[in-house]
């Protein structure tokens, strides 16, 4: 079974970027599509986007390939770390809008997703 | 895109059925049998109990189903017990552009 745990700051300034990192375990980064989704207080859930190894990623498979929430697509970047089976997350310009509780989950196949982190609370706060 | 449209709160008692909607358009839940459902206790790791509409993952329990007719899927409890007392999500994908949607989210209150 894949059990997933989000790290970061749970305090990030207004206009600055949060970055945080989903440690996988039970399994091989390789075999899913990793996906960021929030749920900011009182309202319902976000999907940020996934990130995942193709055959068409490029000459550096760490880097993974990704779909994006368009929504949000000019503020994210994620990436793999195949060493040490961890995924990322960063989004730049945040706003208190962007305080939520993140989530990081897995896919096996298709658009849902099988297993799911705790979720970290991040706030937006000078 | 919106968000797909859940009942805000439903209630039960023990041993009752309940059902939750979740409606969306023709762009989303009625264009792909790719409708799931999520069960999340606060604090908690949400849990997946319905897949492609209908399936259930290894290890949920079979008072859990999903149906699904035209732009509206449904999620069904039934033999409610006081442990099914948690919010409940449906996600559809939704084509090449907007990819993934939520629903607003239900609070199921086991009364």
């Amino acid at each position: 079974q894949v059990q997933l745990q989000e790290s970061g700051p749970g305090l990030v300034k207004p206009s600055e970027t949060l970055s945080l990192t989903c440690t996988v375990s039970g399994d091989s980064i390789s075999r899913y599509y990793w996906s960021w989704i929030r749920q900011p207080a009182g309202k319902g859930l976000e999907w940020i986007g996934r990130v995942y190894i193709s055959e068409t990623t490029d000459d550096n498979p760490s880097s993974g390939s990704t779909n994006c929430n368009p929504s949000l697509k000019s503020r994210v970047t994620m990436s793999l770390d195949t060493s040490k089976n961890q995924f990322s997350l960063n989004l730049t310009s945040v706003t208190a809008a962007d305080t939520a509780v993140y989530y990081c989950a897995a896919t096996a196949l298709y658009w849902y997703f099988d297993f799911w982190g705790r979720g970290t609370l991040v706030t937006v706060s000078a | 895109q919106s968000a797909l449209t859940q009942p805000a709160s439903v209630s039960g008692s023990p041993g009752q059925s309940i059902s939750i909607s979740c409606t969306g358009t023709s762009s989303d839940v009625g264009n792909y049998n790719l409708v799931s459902w999520y069960q999340i206790y606060p604090g908690k790791a949400p849990k997946l109990i319905i897949y492609e509409g209908t399936k259930r993952p290894s290890g949920i329990s079979n008072r859990f189903s999903g149906s699904q007719s035209g732009n509206t899927a449904s999620l069904t409890i039934s033999s409610l017990q006081a442990e099914d007392e948690a919010n409940y999500y449906c996600c559809s994908y939704a084509g090449s552009h907007t990819l993934v949607l939520f629903g607003e989210g239900t609070k199921l209150t086991v009364l």
